[in-house]
Formats: structure tokens, C-alpha cells, sequence
């Protein structure tokens, strides 16, 4: 199965910016790396995915390292309802996406 | 609200029993994938179904089994129900076959308790 190293839990201050690192060292050049989030209660929510170059969207931004190897989801001004596991994920060669344990993330008010 | 519906949100049943739990995937979306959370497991991978065919295979029990129908919903059926199959259970949906580059869209779950 596709193998990412995230840390397993991270604390933020309310409207400060979070970087949530993520290492996939295993990761093939194809391979897109993604991120979802579950907020508690809910299913699993797309964040952000990307191949190779960094990505933005309303959500976050993706810096994705120039080897590959590894991958940081940026959070611009944390809220409390940013308050989630967020997973680093990308497929393999299985064509499936196989979650890990995730990065609890604590917003401090 | 992500478009894809889980039904029931809860459910409540005995050991060696048998449930179904139903996913309608969004609207023109091919491509539904089940997936078990647990406490002590995380979030797995079980099953996915392209267009009515099975198209992948995780970590699956004999006991359970699923299938999506002409109209694209799913039902996911598990039986001979343990303990231990105690957890919220996943739809999700996607586009198309699932590609490395495809965003998947999660239901809110059906949380089974086994007693």
C-alpha cells in the first residue's frame, strides 16, 4: 500500500497559519498526492490534490517539495472549524486511495 | 453536502445478523467505494464499483459483500455479524473509473453498532 509519514497530531492559534508536513518517500512520478480532511461527525472532504507543482484553491495551498519525497498543506488563518484529521494521501499503484492515520489538527481560540 | 447519500445514519443489530447499508452516489457519478472506520483500524479501504462492475478490492471480509445496481446507488451487505464489525461505514463517490487523479466525494456514513 502507498506509505505517507504524517505527523500525529499538530496545535494551531486561531488566524495563524498552519503548515501540516507530509513525507511520501515511496511516491512514483505519476502519483498525485492528495489531501482530505474529517471533521468530527462527518465523512472524509477533499482539501487538495497535486502532481508537481505547488496548487491553490479557496481551501488551502499545496507546497509540494521538488523531489517529491515530501509535501506541506498550508492553512492561510486557521479557524476553529478548520479543526480536523487531515489526511496526506496518494494512491500507488493500487489506483485506490488508502488513508493513513492523519495529522489531528487543535485550533486554539 | 457533499451530493452523496447514506441510508440509514444509524443502525442497531445483534451479533449474527445480517444489514444493508445503501449509498446513492452523486448525481453522474460511475464510480462508488465503501469504506470501513474504526477506532482501532482507521479508515479502510473496502470495495469499489465503476459502472456496475467491481473495479477494486481492499481489505474486504468474506461475510461482507456489495453491489451497484443499474441506476448507480450501491448497497453494501454484511452478515453473520461480529462484535468486532462495530464502526461508521463510508460511501464515496467519484466521476469516473477512479484515477490517480480524481477527487472522491464522501457521504456522511451509517454507524453500526453490533450488539
Amino acid at each position: 500500500d502507498a506509505k505517507t509519514t504524517q505527523p500525529n497530531s499538530m496545535e494551531s492559534n486561531e488566524e495563524e497559519p498552519v503548515h501540516l508536513p507530509c513525507n511520501h518517500s515511496t511516491i512514483s512520478g505519476t502519483d498525485y498526492i492528495h489531501w482530505y480532511r474529517q471533521l468530527p461527525s462527518q465523512g472524509p472532504e477533499y482539501v487538495i490534490h497535486g502532481l508537481t507543482s505547488n496548487v491553490n484553491n479557496r481551501m488551502a495551498s499545496l507546497a509540494i517539495a521538488e523531489d517529491r519525497k515530501s509535501s506541506t498543506l498550508i492553512l492561510h488563518r486557521a479557524t476553529l472549524r478548520d479543526a480536523a484529521v487531515y489526511y496526506c494521501i496518494y494512491s500507488g499503484n493500487t489506483g485506490k486511495l488508502i488513508f493513513g492515520q492523519g495529522t489531528t489538527l487543535q485550533v486554539k481560540p | 453536502d457533499s451530493g452523496v447519500t447514506q441510508t440509514p445514519k444509524h443502525l442497531i443489530t445483534a451479533t449474527g445478523q445480517r444489514v444493508t447499508l445503501r449509498c446513492s452516489p452523486r448525481s453522474g457519478d460511475l464510480s462508488v467505494y465503501w469504506y470501513q472506520q474504526s477506532l482501532d483500524q482507521g479508515l479502510q479501504f473496502l470495495i469499489q464499483y465503476y459502472n456496475g462492475e467491481e473495479r477494486a478490492k481492499g481489505n474486504i471480509l468474506e461475510r461482507f459483500s456489495a453491489q451497484q445496481f443499474p441506476d448507480l446507488h450501491s448497497e453494501l451487505n454484511l452478515s453473520s455479524l461480529e462484535l468486532g464489525d462495530s464502526a461508521l461505514y463510508f460511501c464515496a463517490s467519484s466521476v469516473d473509473v477512479g484515477g490517480i487523479n480524481e477527487k472522491l466525494f464522501f457521504g456522511s456514513g451509517t454507524q453500526l453498532s453490533v450488539l
